[in-house]
């Protein structure tokens, strides 16, 4: 049964980086698929934020590409991402997922709470 | 503003059924797959249907999926309180080369 499991701050500080980790547990991130996160805003709902392959293909949503790294470590099975400069418009719950073909997400984390605030 | 466009709400009641209606444009429902999430309160999103209308293991045949050009509707039949929640459908865009949501659909069972 393949697991993830989201860790990281849960309070950032605006103009900072907000780094997030995703550990996949019961399949290896190097067999296939593509690794990402979603976000959610409280009480809005699912933003995109971009996926990457195990060998390095990457796509990031066009209003964040600028501030979002999305990266994969095979070694550890982890998928991570970085966003920087950070606003409150930033604050979400953070969901790491597994992309199948077609971009369906049919495995999610259960998602962590990131408050950007000073 | 979300690419998708979804209905903010629907509601039925118990036993009835319901469809949620999902709108787009040529670059991406018109030339992808659509898939459909349902989200309990307080709980990750759960995908219902991929690839247009598969279902995953596990999920029961209440659950449809259609596309039909620029558009794709999720059909729940036999409604169920347990039903109530948020339903979200997604696809990738060519155009933005990006994944896109729908604003998601609340559904209330009356």
């Amino acid at each position: 049964q393949v697991q993830l499991q989201e860790s990281g701050p849960g309070l950032v500080k605006p103009s900072e980086t907000l780094s997030l980790t995703c550990a996949v547990f019961g399949y290896s991130i190097s067999s296939g698929y593509y690794w990402g996160w979603i976000r959610q805003p409280p009480g809005k709902g699912l933003e995109w934020i971009g996926n990457m392959f195990h060998s390095g293909s990457t796509y990031y949503n066009p209003s964040l590409e600028s501030r979002v790294t999305i990266s994969v470590d095979t070694s550890k099975n982890q998928v991570s991402l970085k966003l920087s400069s950070v606003t409150a418009a930033d604050t979400a719950v953070y969901y790491c997922a597994r992309f199948t073909r077609y971009d369906a997400c049919d495995i999610w984390g259960q998602g962590t709470m990131v408050t950007v605030s000073s | 503003q979300s690419v998708l466009t979804q209905p903010p709400s629907v509601s039925a009641a118990p036993g009835q059924k319901v469809t949620i209606s999902c709108s787009g444009s040529s670059s991406n429902i018109g030339n992808n797959y659509v898939s459909w999430y349902q989200q309990l309160p307080g709980t990750a999103p759960k995908l219902l249907i991929y690839d247009n209308n598969k279902r995953p293991s596990g999920i029961p045949d209440r659950f449809s999926g259609s596309k039909s050009g620029t558009s794709a509707t999720l059909g729940i039949t036999g409604l169920q309180t347990g039903d109530e929640a948020d339903y979200y459908c997604g696809t990738w865009d060519y155009s933005l080369s990006a994944g896109v949501f729908g604003g998601g659909t609340k559904l209330t069972v009356l």
